[in-house]
């Protein structure tokens, strides 16, 4: 069983500012985690994810995750936020043998000049 | 622009009825997933279609059935519809169905039950 839960169901930043939004896991399988961006009015696009090795993933648009097995964590972050940032963020974990995700509820993220 | 299409972009219709959503997965994609999106569920995975066969299903009601066709397009088909039922519906494909390959959303079609 996999289940995801994002810490927020909006976060407000400044231009320019860390942009940091929150996401633990649970998994009964080692987990391959994703971050997807969903603009207004159109699908959802892959940020980045994580399957194996490197725990420190680059994604695009500036932003990284880290995967933290110890803390089941894999937050989403960006050292300077973008206006182009504001969106809906979707964090989402698929077991290893499993080709279905699971999403979390989704994170609003709001820029402000 | 992800290559996947769905149609209709928008579809409004009364409780009770039947409706059909289409998807034509990237070219050469062989997996379709469809999700449906809710204010109060968020995303939920219904359905994989992997090369016209069902692979693996999630939180689909019975009065919901999907089919992927030869040419690998995939409909969703929604029966007895209620107003709970309103909600986005994404269609995604991937190449394979390979758990390490991503899978790229459609626009979505909204669905609204009056």
């Amino acid at each position: 069983a996999q289940s995801v839960t994002q810490l927020g169901s909006h976060v407000s930043v400044s231009e320019g500012a860390l942009v940091l939004l929150r996401c633990n896991y649970s998994s009964s399988v080692p987990p391959y985690l994703f971050w997807y961006v969903q603009y207004p009015n159109q699908g959802l696009q892959l940020l980045l994810k994580y399957t194996t090795g490197a725990t420190l993933v680059k994604g695009i648009n500036g932003f990284e995750a880290e995967f933290k097995k110890s803390e089941t964590s894999f937050h989403l972050t960006k050292p300077s936020a973008h206006m182009s940032d504001a969106a809906e963020y979707f964090c989402a974990v698929r077991g290893s043998g499993y080709s279905t995700l699971t999403f979390g509820k989704g994170t609003m993220l709001l820029v402000s000049p | 622009d992800s290559g996947v299409t769905q149609t209709p972009k928008h579809l409004i219709t009364a409780t009770g009825q039947r409706v059909t959503l289409r998807c034509s997965p990237r070219s050469g994609d062989l997996s379709v997933y469809w999700y449906q999106q809710s204010l109060d569920q968020g995303l939920q995975f219904l359905i994989q279609y992997y090369n016209g066969e069902e692979r693996a299903k999630g939180n689909i009601l019975e009065r919901f059935s999907a089919q992927q066709f030869p040419d690998l397009h995939s409909e969703l088909n929604l029966s007895s519809l209620e107003l709970g039922d309103s909600a986005l519906y994404f269609c995604a494909s991937s190449a394979t169905r390979d758990y390490n390959n991503e899978q790229f959303f459609g626009p979505g079609t909204r669905l609204t039950v009056l």
